[in-house]
């Protein structure tokens, strides 16, 4: 069974940063790319970053470009979000997800780990 | 970016009916599009991917339609479980990147 675990959430004033985590099983993490999706509260979904199998090529929404940083750790089966200079805007709930073995369409997601940027 | 734009942003639908969902990209995007379905308090579900394929497990009343620019989710027979908010996604260019939504709700 796949899951994805985040940590890291919580308030952080803006301009802070904090350092998001997500422990995958039940796949050969190693084999997919991944990335992760936030919601704003009361939003619709909105795709924040990726990252590929190997971890060398990253992508990136405009709104995060430059601020926001993916990467992965396979030997322990974790991906990290590095979320820098926060914005209000930035406060969502941020998913976990992992794509089909046939595309990047989305067929597993974490609970979702809850930043808040608010001073 | 390929940008998605749904409509309508809200859907009034009594249950037995049909809903039709739409959503259009700003390029084309081949059949590379996925509806996910999102009722309140749960994780996104993946309904169809490549514009008509159901995922595991979804019922056959749901089905999708499209290719390019402009697709379709179709619900026939709504149940009262199918009332939740449905996104459509574009998996063919980078940044990936997701519709506004559409919230069904009951008529």
């Amino acid at each position: 069974e796949v899951q994805l675990v985040e940590a890291g959430g919580g308030v952080v004033q803006p301009g802070g940063s904090m350092r998001l985590s997500c422990a995958a099983s039940g796949f050969p993490f190693s084999r997919f790319a991944m990335s992760w999706v936030r919601q704003a509260p009361g939003k619709g979904l909105e795709w924040v970053s990726g990252i590929s199998s190997g971890g060398t090529t990253t992508y990136y929404a405009d709104s995060v470009k430059g601020r926001f940083s993916i990467s992965r750790d396979i030997s322990r089966n974790t991906l990290f979000l590095q979320l820098d200079n926060l914005r209000g805007e930035d406060t969502a709930l941020y998913y976990c997800v992992k794509p089909s073995s046939g595309g990047n369409w989305f067929d597993s997601w974490g609970q979702g780990i809850l930043v808040t940027v608010s001073s | 970016e390929i940008v998605m734009t749904q409509s309508p942003a809200t859907l009034s639908v009594s249950p037995g009916d049909r809903a039709s969902l739409s959503c259009s990209a700003s390029q084309s995007v081949s059949i590379n599009v996925a509806w996910y379905q999102q009722k309140p308090g749960q994780t996104p579900r993946v309904l169809i991917f490549g514009a008509s394929t159901r995922a595991t497990g979804v019922p056959a009343r749901f089905s999708g339609a499209g290719s390019g620019t402009d697709f379709t989710l179709t619900i026939n027979s709504l149940q009262s479980e199918d009332y939740a908010v449905y996104y459509c996604q574009q998996y063919n260019n980078w940044p990936l990147t997701f519709g506004e939504g559409t919230k069904l709700e009951i008529k």
